[in-house]
């Protein structure tokens, strides 16, 4: 089984703040992605990459930026974080082919901006 | 344009009677189709996916769900739950012309009575 492990379950942060959460998988999949969780909106993408240092735009990229320098790693960075900012964010992993592929998630990271 | 429709915010069941939770979707072919669960404070777990073939397919913990290409519809059910089965439930789509995007119900929230 995939195994996608986000660095913190729980992370508390003040607006103005520049935030990294680290993303890492185990399968060597070339397609990672980050959702925000919202009660009421379900999950939305925010950005995802198809290979090393290649990245595309979610539909909600405003506000965030991110990284990946190695396969297994996706950081997802809050330049300056605002309270708007939080909320659960999950970290997926996907294999190569088309969307019969499931992406697999992290236990996500609930990060709150004071 | 796509989407997913999850129509019911809350459903209670007790324990031990069958369950139905309803998916819609709209789009103009017939997309990849899953179903995750996620616990409270965890992250995404696939139960199942149809992508052809038979339109009942099996899961994990239990679950069936089968696709109704004349309705649209993708519904989730399980005979008898189990107090553990407690969790929100997503329905998800993945258009056939893409290998990253993956759109989102924004979830039924299953409450079990004991």
């Amino acid at each position: 089984d995939v195994k996608v492990t986000q660095s913190s379950r729980y992370l508390v942060k003040r607006t103005g703040e520049k935030v990294f959460l680290e993303c890492v998988q185990d399968m060597d999949h070339e397609n990672m992605f980050w959702y925000r969780q919202d009660p009421g909106l379900g999950l939305r993408l925010i950005y995802f990459s198809y290979d090393v240092k290649m990245k595309e735009k979610g539909d909600i990229p405003e506000g965030y930026s991110v990284s990946r320098e190695k396969k297994e790693r996706f950081s997802l960075i809050l330049e300056s974080a605002s309270t708007n900012q939080t909320s659960m964010y999950l970290c997926a992993a996907k294999g190569e082919g088309m969307g019969n592929q499931p992406q697999h998630f992290g236990d996500g990271t609930r990060l709150s901006i004071l | 344009a796509q989407s997913v429709t999850q129509p019911d915010i809350h459903i209670t069941v007790s324990e031990g009677a069958s369950l139905e939770l309803r998916c819609n979707y709209s789009y103009g072919a017939t997309p990849y189709l899953f179903w995750y669960v996620q616990s409270p404070g965890q992250g995404l777990q696939l139960l199942l996916k149809y992508f052809s073939g038979d339109t009942l397919v099996q899961g994990i913990k239990g679950f069936e769900a089968e696709f109704k290409r004349s309705q649209s519809s993708f519904n989730l059910r399980k005979p008898s739950v189990h107090w553990s089965d407690a969790a929100e439930y997503f329905c998800a789509v993945a258009p056939m012309d893409s290998s990253y995007k993956l759109i989102f119900g924004s979830g039924t929230r299953l409450l079990v009575r004991p």
